[in-house]
Formats: C-alpha cells, sequence, structure tokens
C-alpha cells in the first residue's frame, strides 16, 4: 500500500499570503495524485486533479505541481474562505489511499 | 449538474449490517466507476471501495474486506454498499464518489454530503 505523507500538519497564514503544501509518496505514483478541500461539516471538493490539472470552477490561485514521489498545492494570495483542510489522494496503485491531512487557517 | 446523494445511513449495534444507497443523476451513470470513502468522527479520508462502470471489477480496502460489498444497478443510476459484521471501528460518515473515468485509475470528482454510521452497543 502506498503511503501518503503531508507537510505542514498545520498552516496559520494571513490574507494574501502564499499557502504551499506538499504531499510525499512512498513509491512512484507518476502523476496519479489529486487534492481536495473540505471544508468543516462539508464533504471534500476536487481542486487539482492528475498533479497539475485544475478541475472545473475552481478558482485559479489554486495550482498543482509534481510527478513521481513529491508533489505540491500552491495556493497564491490567499482568502479567508480557503480555511479547510487539505488532503491528497492517489489513484495511482490499489488500494487508493489519503494523505493525512493539512489544516490551513486564516487569521 | 452531476449529484450524488447517499441514503440508508443510522445507528447500529455491532454485528449488524446495513446498506448504503448512492442515487446519482447529472451524467451517464453507466460510463463511470464509483467509490466509496469513509471519514471517522475528527479524523481524515479513508477510501473503501471502488466498482468499475460495468461492475466487472471491485477491490476494497483491507479494512473492510470480506464484511463490505460494493454494487450498483445501473437501470436505475444507484450504487450501494452492503455493510455486514460491523465494528465499532466502521463508525464514520460514508461518502459516494464518482470515478473520473470507467476504470480504476481516475480522480474522485464529484462527491455527496455524506451518510452517518454509527455502531455502537
Amino acid at each position: 500500500e502506498i503511503v501518503l505523507t503531508q507537510s505542514p500538519d498545520f498552516h496559520s497564514v494571513t490574507p494574501e499570503e502564499t499557502v504551499t503544501i506538499t504531499c510525499r509518496a512512498s513509491q512512484n505514483i507518476n502523476t496519479g495524485l489529486h487534492w481536495y478541500q473540505q471544508k468543516p461539516n462539508q464533504s471534500p471538493n476536487l481542486l487539482i486533479k492528475y498533479a497539475s490539472q485544475s478541475f472545473s470552477g475552481v478558482p485559479s490561485r489554486f495550482s498543482g505541481s509534481g510527478s513521481g514521489t513529491d508533489f505540491t498545492l500552491t495556493i497564491n494570495t490567499v482568502e479567508p474562505e480557503d480555511a479547510a483542510t487539505y488532503y491528497c489522494f492517489q489513484s495511482d496503485s490499489l488500494p487508493f489511499t489519503f494523505g493525512p491531512g493539512t489544516k490551513v487557517e486564516i487569521k | 449538474q452531476v449529484q450524488v446523494v447517499e441514503s440508508g445511513g443510522g445507528v447500529v449495534q455491532p454485528g449488524a449490517s446495513l446498506r448504503l444507497s448512492c442515487a446519482a443523476s447529472g451524467f451517464m451513470f453507466s460510463k463511470y466507476a464509483m467509490h466509496w470513502v469513509r471519514q471517522a468522527p475528527g479524523k481524515g479520508l479513508e477510501w473503501v471501495a471502488l466498482l468499475w462502470n460495468d461492475g466487472a471489477f471491485e477491490k476494497y480496502a483491507e479494512s473492510v474486506k470480506g464484511r463490505f460489498t460494493i454494487s450498483r444497478d445501473n437501470s436505475k443510476n444507484t450504487v450501494y454498499l452492503q455493510m455486514n459484521s460491523l465494528r465499532v471501528e466502521d463508525t464514520a460518515t460514508y461518502y459516494c464518489a464518482k470515478g473520473d473515468g470507467s476504470g480504476s485509475y481516475y480522480a474522485l470528482d464529484y462527491w455527496g454530503q455524506g451518510a452517518l454510521v454509527s455502531v455502537s452497543s
């Protein structure tokens, strides 16, 4: 089973800062890595698919990069509504797995 | 627009069974794989099960293998999760999610609002 680790676990930022979240896979997953945003008491929403493809309707301040084992989610000029937990998810190898999540707080 | 709506959650005792349903609309259901993902209270997301668009292949997390069964009825645009021999540790919100393609190796692009399953004596 592929293990995904995320860093940091928690990120406290002020509006308009840039947020960078990393996800590392325990083995090569090519670009089978996706990013989700989950706000409290809501279901997850897809932000970035296949490492760098923006999902329909997602604001352009969200972007993703990486391949192989190292991936990054970047939120440029973060806004108050971006307060959420962010998860990476790999669909390259069964069983699929999620990272533990990164909680982003907006001060 | 794409919608998936879960139902069938509830409170049950350990060892009991429960069946979740997920009704889909707004897309050609028979062309897409479907998944179940769960989230224990205050915890992260755990992928549970996958079923291909035509029902030909299914896969489970080790934690539920042999106890849970995913199935679908393409004539009703519905996917199911039959959960048997439920354990306290199965307590979670269960999400139904649409795959981005017909087979295995795709993103999960649309999610339902979740169904709460509580297993307690």
